[in-house]
């Protein structure tokens, strides 16, 4: 069965870049197109962008300028990189799967989030 | 698009029959979703394609509707089933989600 664990830094600084990193265990990242969705209190769930295992990716337009996401197979992770950080981007960020037997962008498997805080 | 959900919260007892309306700014050709999300987790998928019940979940989940309202039925709940549900779309790019439905212990 396929977990996903998210790790990186609790606390970032304003104007700093938060970097996190999704590790895909009990199976293969090949295959699959892997997110991020962050959660807050005010905006709910916003899906951030994605990355297929062989590195092609796709970003909202509302953060594309600040995103960068990158896949490293042969350590079945895959990362996120958010630049220029507010106190707007603290969320609890989570890594999720396209299931490949879905024609539309649905996620069948979830972490279980990690709370990044942006602050002095 | 914008996904609005209602109610916002509601609460029912274990057994009762609970139904939560997602409604769409603009027809989804039934491409939407309905997740799960219990406290500390992240959500997890129960319908896709507006009515097909994803693998493993149980078959008191049900989804409805098309074009811009569907509904997720809970035919008789069970003490597992008090979370927050939230709707998806995928139909646009990027894909959105509703601001969430609480269900609560009555």
């Amino acid at each position: 069965q396929v977990s996903l664990q998210e790790s990186g830094p609790g606390l970032v600084r304003p104007s700093e870049t938060l970097s996190l990193t999704c590790t895909v265990s009990g199976g293969s990242i090949s295959g699959y197109y892997w997110s991020w969705v962050r959660q807050t209190p005010g905006e709910g769930l916003q899906w951030i962008g994605y990355i297929l295992y062989s590195g092609s990716t796709s970003y909202n337009p509302s953060l594309k300028s600040r995103v960068t996401m990158s896949v490293e197979t042969s350590e079945n992770q895959f990362s996120l990189k958010l630049s220029s950080v507010t106190a707007a981007d603290t969320a609890v960020y989570y890594c999720a799967r396209r299931g490949n037997s879905f024609p539309r962008y649905y996620m069948d498997v979830w972490g279980k989030g990690t709370t990044v805080t942006v602050s002095s | 698009i914008q996904m609005t959900q209602s109610p916002s919260s509601v609460s029912a007892s274990v057994g009762d029959r609970v139904t939560i309306t997602c409604r769409a700014g603009q027809g989804l050709n039934n491409w939407l979703a309905w997740y799960q999300q219990r406290p500390g987790q992240g959500p997890t998928l129960l319908i896709h394609g507006a009515s097909t019940l994803q693998s493993g979940v149980p078959s008191r989940f049900s989804g409805s509707g098309s074009g811009t309202e569907f509904t997720l039925t809970i035919s008789s709940l069970q003490p597992e089933d008090f979370a927050t549900y939230y709707c998806q779309e995928a139909h646009s790019f990027p894909v959105t989600f509703g601001q969430g439905t609480r269900l609560e212990i009555k």
